[in-house]
């Protein structure tokens, strides 16, 4: 099962900083923090990953501690368009040459105008 | 930007008859995948395909489904004999070759079954 704890829901206001927190309290040494977002029942979209640092790009910012135990997903300047579930992915088995993702029910968030 | 198509987007079947799901995986990537997700429930794994053979396969995935690459930018999902149970968003998804972690998975938009 997912190893990771999401809060199920959040609010943001429009143009503020959404940041979402994850909890991955037994997080290995060589697995990666994913974070993706799930529009409406569309694709599921790739944001941002990471293993220990701290990790930016045109979407968003990853903040992982220190101890890898927890991380954060901010993103900067929220917009209507924002408004979906996040997932928090870090238990990725290996099978031989390929992985799989295994999903929680992720933190809807809100972002209200 | 590169992106993982599928078709349909959406199709109703009677139960029993056979369903073809497919996508075109991004044109450099070698590692595809079947995941699917039951209106209001978790995404789940299915499969994994590389190098033209499953790599893993989940519990949901049993005789009555069936992956394919046809030829060169297809990858197929066939459901054999439908069940009302199979009614769900099936996402198809590919990932570069490349050995390591930190390999990124990319989904495309899906397939809504409804099964009837």
């Amino acid at each position: 099962d997912a190893k990771t704890t999401q809060p199920p829901s959040m609010d943001c206001a429009e143009g503020r900083a959404a940041n979402l927190p994850c909890n991955h309290s037994t997080i290995s040494g060589n697995e990666y923090v994913y974070w993706y977002r799930q529009i409406h029942s569309q694709g599921p979209q790739y944001i941002i990953h990471g293993l220990k640092n701290n990790e930016t790009n045109e979407m968003a910012s990853l903040i992982i501690t220190e101890d890898r135990k927890s991380s954060t997903l901010i993103l900067p300047h929220a917009t209507l368009r924002d408004t979906a579930v996040y997932y928090c992915i870090v238990r990725v088995e290996w099978a031989g040459n390929n992985r799989k993702l295994i999903w929680g029910l992720g933190t809807s968030l809100a972002v209200n105008p | 930007e590169p992106e993982v198509t599928q078709t349909p987007s959406h199709q109703v079947t009677q139960m029993g008859q056979e369903v073809i799901l497919r996508c075109v995986p991004i044109s450099n990537h070698l590692y595809f995948y079947w995941y699917r997700q039951i209106l209001g429930q978790k995404v789940e794994f299915l499969v994994s395909f590389y190098n033209n053979e499953i790599s893993e396969k989940s519990e949901i995935f049993d005789d009555q489904f069936s992956v394919e690459r046809p030829d060169g930018s297809n990858f197929t999902l066939k459901i054999r004999s439908t069940k009302l149970e199979d009614s769900a968003m099936y996402f198809c998804a590919s990932s570069e070759a490349r050995w390591g972690s930190g390999n990124t998975i990319y989904f495309g938009e899906g397939s809504w079954l409804t099964v009837v």
